[in-house]
C-alpha cells in the first residue's frame, strides 16, 4: 500500500525557534517525489519544498529544509527562525504512479 | 503567471440540491486534478484530467458526482444531490503533463445542511 504518515497531529514552536515536524511514507516505488504544502486558514495549498528521491542532497528553500532518509522512508520538515506567518497546517505528500498521496496533515502553532 | 483560479470561494447548500464548482488551471497546464479535502484531513483525489480526457476517476462517487474538461482548459465539477457528508472543501490543481509538482487554487469550501 502506498501511503503517507504524519504522527504529530499538533506541534507548537516559539517564535524565532526551530521546528521539525515528521512524515513516514510507504512505497515499492524507485522514482517518486516528496513534498511539503503549507496550508493555512485561507485554504490555498502552497507549496512549500520538493525533493526528488534519486537526489541524496536534502532540498532547502530559505529557512525551510528537509532531512531525507531514504533507507528509513522518512522525510521531515525543519523550519528554521519561525515567523508568526508559518503557523498553518502542513502536509507532507508523495509523488508515486502517477499520483500524490498526502498525509493527514499537522497544525503548527508559533507562539509570539 | 496567473495561478489556479477556482469560483466560488464558499457555497452553502441544503441537502438534496445540486451545485457546480468552476476552475481554470495555469496557462500551459494541460493536466488538471480535482481534491476533496474533508475538514482535519488530507486531500483525496477524486478525477484527473488530460487535456479534455480523464486519466483516473476511480475515487469519484459517480452516482453523485460528474466532472467535464470540454475544451481542454477550464473544468467543472458537479454534484447532484448533495448529501450532507459532500461538506469539505474542493481543491482544483493543475500540472504540466506528466511533471510531479501540482499546483492549487485557492478551493472552494462547500457547506450541505
Amino acid at each position: 500500500a502506498q501511503t503517507v504518515t504524519q504522527s504529530q497531529p499538533e506541534m507548537s514552536v516559539q517564535e524565532a525557534e526551530t521546528v521539525t515536524l515528521s512524515c513516514t511514507y510507504d512505497t515499492s516505488e524507485s522514482d517518486y517525489y516528496l513534498f511539503w504544502y503549507k496550508q493555512p486558514p485561507s485554504r490555498q495549498m502552497i507549496l512549500v519544498i520538493r525533493q526528488e528521491a534519486y537526489k541524496q542532497q536534502n532540498a532547502t528553500e530559505n529557512r525551510f529544509s528537509v532531512n531525507f532518509q531514504k533507507a528509513a522512508k522518512s522525510f521531515s520538515l525543519k523550519i528554521s527562525d519561525s515567523q508568526l506567518g508559518d503557523a498553518a497546517m502542513y502536509f507532507c505528500a508523495c509523488y508515486m504512479t502517477g499520483k500524490l498521496i498526502f498525509g493527514q496533515g499537522t497544525t503548527l502553532q508559533v507562539k509570539p | 503567471e496567473a495561478g489556479v483560479a477556482q469560483s466560488p470561494r464558499y457555497k452553502i447548500i441544503e441537502k438534496r440540491q445540486s451545485v457546480a464548482f468552476w476552475c481554470n488551471p495555469i496557462s500551459g497546464h494541460a493536466t488538471l486534478y480535482w481534491y476533496q479535502q474533508i475538514l482535519g484531513q488530507g486531500p483525496k483525489l477524486l478525477i484527473q484530467f488530460q487535456n479534455n480526457g480523464v486519466v483516473d476517476d476511480s475515487q469519484l462517487p459517480k452516482d453523485r458526482f460528474s466532472a467535464e474538461r470540454l475544451k481542454g482548459v477550464d473544468s467543472t465539477l458537479k454534484i447532484q444531490p448533495a448529501k450532507l457528508e459532500d461538506s469539505a472543501v474542493y481543491l482544483c490543481a493543475s500540472s504540466f503533463p506528466g511533471q510531479e509538482t501540482q499546483y492549487f487554487g485557492p478551493g472552494t469550501r462547500l457547506l450541505v445542511l
